[in-house]
């Protein structure tokens, strides 16, 4: 149980183009999502806290514009990076944890997305 | 300042042999949670084990323990009978307080890469 499909795993887009990330939890309602970005060899640097039903939080140095998420349901949420640049080519990887779930529960992560912005 | 230190960038253990994987982490609140997941090449974050800070007993699951120490604020990794498939990185994350108090995130280590020999 407690999958997490994120959508598409790769993408290959032009710069100025937008490119849209899909994250479902498949079995499990999920109030809270998570957006992280992960360079080649680096560690998840989280992006953002993805609400349902209400606007996301941006970490600090996270530009709200250009990586627009939205969470419509409980069970997906969608980041959008829009007017793409080759220098946000990177890993995108969503997590989500089990609402109303004990405080041992891990978050649940996407396989991730990886963007090249050609 | 850093919350969650790993100090070895790569470790490199043969087939069968344990394996410690450190990590460090610095917080306030009495209240925390410590993760380790584990990245293969492929992307996907898989998670491992968990230990709360309110925990009396070290934390195991299978081949996997995790040495506590909490006076010294350290939650090391140990992998017994290290096989070929662990090879591997391996995240250390920390939350800060509790999921069913408010607590909204995790956040990583640098991660240590892993590589089991035949």
């Amino acid at each position: 149980g407690a999958v997490v499909s994120q959508h598409p795993s790769r993408v290959i887009c032009k710069s100025g183009t937008s490119v849209k990330i899909e994250c479902r939890s498949l079995d499990f309602q999920a109030t809270t999502m998570f957006w992280y970005r992960q360079f080649p060899k680096q560690s998840l640097m989280l992006m953002a806290t993805s609400n349902e039903g209400s606007k996301a939080t941006y970490e600090q140095g996270v530009e709200k514009d250009k990586f627009l998420i939205n969470h419509a349901s409980l069970t997906l949420s969608t980041l959008t990076v829009t007017s793409a640049h080759p220098e946000d080519s990177s890993f995108y990887i969503c997590s989500a944890r089990v609402t109303g779930r004990a405080n041992n529960s891990p978050l649940h992560f996407g396989n991730g997305t990886r963007l090249t912005v050609t | 300042a850093q919350k969650i230190t790993q100090t070895q960038p790569g470790m490199f253990v043969q087939e069968k042999e344990a394996v410690t994987l450190d990590c460090t982490y610095d917080t306030s609140d009495p209240s925390y949670g410590l993760f380790w997941y584990k990245q293969p090449s492929s992307g996907e974050m898989i998670f491992l084990i968990y230990q709360g800070s309110y925990d009396q007993q070290n934390a195991t699951e299978g081949r996997y323990s995790l040495n506590f120490q909490k006076a010294r604020k350290s939650a090391n990794l140990v992998i017994s009978a290290s096989q070929l498939g662990d090879s591997a990185m391996y995240f250390c994350a920390m939350r800060e307080g509790r999921w069913d108090q408010g607590a909204q995130k995790l956040v990583f280590g640098q991660g240590t890469r892993l590589t089991i020999n035949p």
